[in-house]
């Protein structure tokens, strides 16, 4: 079946300006996450959502970061007023619940900010 | 807080030359710990997930080994192929996230 899928795949912008991501998770998955990995970092968790739970947002490093997902469905994860330190990969993966459960990684997007 | 330590950062093996890759972790509550492979310019691909001490798991070339406090991945006559960078992650306690390494960056050269 088809895996977790990330659009766009590549993104530049340049500072200042605002972007959206895009991920669907798989078909089924009630849990979604994003993560960001920055060169030479490992991958850093930003935030969690699960059915229709508040999302757990303890991960976000600023106000100028914001997620929203429609029902179980597609995410999007916003950056506002871009610095050159958002510039890194920002992943997203799905899995069946939250628990103990295995999560799938799309390809990723690969943000570089200007 | 959760913490994960994989080493050594970069290991270059020949090809069927055998070894081992480590991942120590501090976690309150561990719900499972996670293989992932990734190669470059890709998103991680999964491989194992083990939940409790003294459990291993099997895929090919691979095994995976967890105690209360690290986790191995043992490589068995790697080929080229097997190149990649290895992370290691956990879930713990109530949060629902995976802490991660930093990764082993594993070179297999014919």
């Amino acid at each position: 079946g088809a895996g977790v899928s990330q659009s766009p795949s590549n993104k530049v912008t340049e500072k200042g300006k605002d972007v959206e991501l895009r991920c669907d998770p798989i078909s089924g998955h009630t849990a979604l996450y994003w993560y960001r990995q920055r060169l030479g970092q490992g991958l850093e968790f930003l935030i969690y959502f699960q059915g229709n739970s508040a999302p757990d947002k303890s991960g976000l490093p600023s106000d100028r970061f914001s997620a929203e997902r429609t029902g179980e469905s597609v995410s999007t994860l916003t950056i506002q007023r871009t610095q050159q330190e958002d510039s890194a990969v920002y992943l997203c993966a799905s899995s069946w619940t939250g628990e103990g459960e295995t999560q799938y990684f799309g390809p990723g997007t690969r943000l570089l900010v200007l | 807080e959760d913490q994960v330590t994989q080493s050594p950062e970069a290991l270059r093996l020949q090809e069927g030359e055998s070894s081992s890759l480590n991942c120590s972790y501090t976690v309150s509550g561990l719900r499972g710990l996670f293989w992932y492979r990734q190669d470059p310019g890709k998103g991680p691909e999964f491989l194992f997930t083990l939940y409790s001490a003294g459990e291993e798991k099997e895929k090919e070339r691979l095994k995976a080994t967890l105690t209360k406090k690290e986790s191995f991945l043992h490589i068995t006559a790697p080929k080229p192929e097997d190149s990649a960078t290895y992370l290691c992650a956990v879930q713990g306690g109530s949060n629902y996230k995976l802490t991660f390494g930093k990764g082993t960056l594993l070179t297999v050269n014919p």
